[in-house]
């Protein structure tokens, strides 16, 4: 059974930058044609697609984010990164990270992580 | 961007009657090669991640009750619970994944007893 886990400080002081990661157990995160995602969810809002990185390295952010994130894979360590830059209160959000394949939904995804930018 | 719509924000149903919750995509999400519509329901319950419900805008996931059931195309669709039990309160979401992968999710529905 495929299980995802987030991990990384739950607490970011304004401007700094935010970093997850994301670690895969029960498969492998070099098999082919998976993507491996990030979304997150603001208290009590909605979800929001941050970026999404394939098995071969390609990566693909949110327009709106994009000048700010960077996600990565480190195949060694079967793991993957998310790193958010120049963060304010509202980039506050439970983080989650998830797995889809080429036109398919999420399939599988982390329990979440809370991360709170304040001072 | 393609934007998705859900109506309503929120629905209060009473236990066994039908729940039913509208998405409405800003362009179709039908491939006209493969004639699918490339849409999914989740379902969240507090503290939980999205667990999926449907895909395909009809195809229910593997272990999803049947009282579950998607419909539509095109840029219209439905989310319908024919008979509401307690433990179907929950937000429900839909997701277009045909500009995969960047892909965008409604605002969401909360769905309570009445």
């Amino acid at each position: 059974q495929l299980q995802l886990q987030e991990s990384g400080p739950g607490l970011v002081k304004p401007s700094e930058t935010l970093s997850l990661t994301c670690t895969v157990s029960g498969g492998s995160i070099s098999s082919s044609s998976y993507y491996w995602g990030w979304i997150r969810q603001p208290p009590g809002k909605g979800l929001e697609w941050i970026g999404s990185i394939y098995y071969s390295g390609s990566t693909y952010y949110n327009p709106s984010l994009k000048s700010r994130v960077t996600i990565s894979v480190d195949t060694s360590k079967n793991q993957f990164s998310l790193k958010l830059s120049s963060v304010t209160a509202a980039d506050t959000a439970v983080y989650y990270c998830a797995r889809h394949l080429s036109k398919r939904p999420f399939d599988y995804w982390g329990q979440g992580t809370l991360v709170t930018v304040s001072s | 961007d393609i934007v998705m719509t859900q109506s309503p924000d929120s629905l209060a149903v009473s236990l066994g009657e039908r729940a039913t919750i509208n998405c409405k995509s800003s362009q179709s999400v039908l491939y006209s090669s493969n004639n699918k519509n490339y849409l999914a329901w989740y379902q969240q319950k507090p503290g939980q991640p999205p667990k999926l419900l449907i895909y395909w805008a009809s195809t229910r996931e593997s272990g999803v009750p049947d009282r579950f059931s998607g419909s539509g195309s095109g840029t219209d669709f439905t989310l319908t619970i024919s008979s509401l039990q307690a433990e179907d309160v929950a937000v429900y979401y839909c997701q277009q994944y045909y500009s995969t992968p960047q892909v965008t999710f409604g605002q969401g529905t909360r769905l309570e007893i009445k």
